[in-house]
């Protein structure tokens, strides 16, 4: 069984600012894990994965992950925000294999004030 | 190449009606997945299609849910009779089969009310 926990559902930054959006998970297998950002009245567009490479992965915008196993945690960062970083971010885990089911968090929506 | 499709957008109904949503994954995905989020909570599994064959409907909530992929290409979510609770948003995805990690692409969703 696998399960996220997202550590807050609403998060304010002040443009410019650090972005750390809090993940943590449960996996009984070695996971994959996943960062999904949806902007508004759009889907959802992976923003960075781990699949077991590099432990600190690199997404889109300028976003980063790092996966730490023995905190069982997968904190995304980004060193300034931007305005345009508003939207709601989901936290998400599968198992490895080719055909897996993705567990998501609840989201946390991102607040960047001018 | 276009993304994964939804249809509708937006579906406001009452209670009691039947609703049917509909998939176009990416062509040449063999993987098409239905996910839903009910309000304020985290977005769920619901079923798994390789090609037009179930793969894993432990997900689906109950009976009143029917999901179909004719000839493997898009997907139909059908809701009958609709209940309060059915309200959210559905999203699907699709994949290939590349081995031990097949992205998944998200639609849009489509986003139910029922009244």
């Amino acid at each position: 069984a696998q399960s996220v926990t997202q550590l807050g559902s609403h998060v304010s930054v002040s443009e410019g600012a650090l972005v750390l959006l809090r993940c943590n998970y449960s996996s009984s297998v070695p996971p994959y894990l996943f960062w999904y950002v949806q902007y508004p009245n759009q889907g959802l567009q992976l923003l960075l994965k781990y699949t077991s490479a590099a432990t600190l992965v690199k997404g889109i915008n300028g976003f980063e992950a790092e996966f730490k196993k023995s905190e069982t945690s997968f904190h995304l960062t980004k060193p300034s925000a931007h305005m345009s970083d508003a939207a709601e971010y989901f936290c998400a885990v599968s198992g490895t294999g080719g055909y897996q089911k993705v567990t998501f968090g609840t989201g946390t929506k991102l607040q960047v004030i001018p | 190449e276009a993304g994964v499709t939804q249809f509708p957008s937006h579906s406001v109904i009452e209670k009691g009606q039947t609703v049917t949503l509909r998939c176009d994954p990416i062509s040449g995905h063999d993987n098409l997945y239905w996910y839903r989020r009910v309000m304020g909570k985290e977005i769920k599994f619901l079923l798994h299609f390789v090609k037009e064959s179930k793969q894993d409907e432990s997900g689906m909530p109950n009976n009143r849910f029917l999901a179909e992929r004719t000839g493997g290409t898009y997907s139909t979510l059908k809701v009958q009779p609709a209940e309060l609770e059915d309200s959210g948003v559905y999203f699907c995805a699709s994949s290939q089969d590349r081995g031990s990690y097949n992205e998944q692409f998200f639609g849009p969703g489509t986003r139910l009310t029922v009244l």
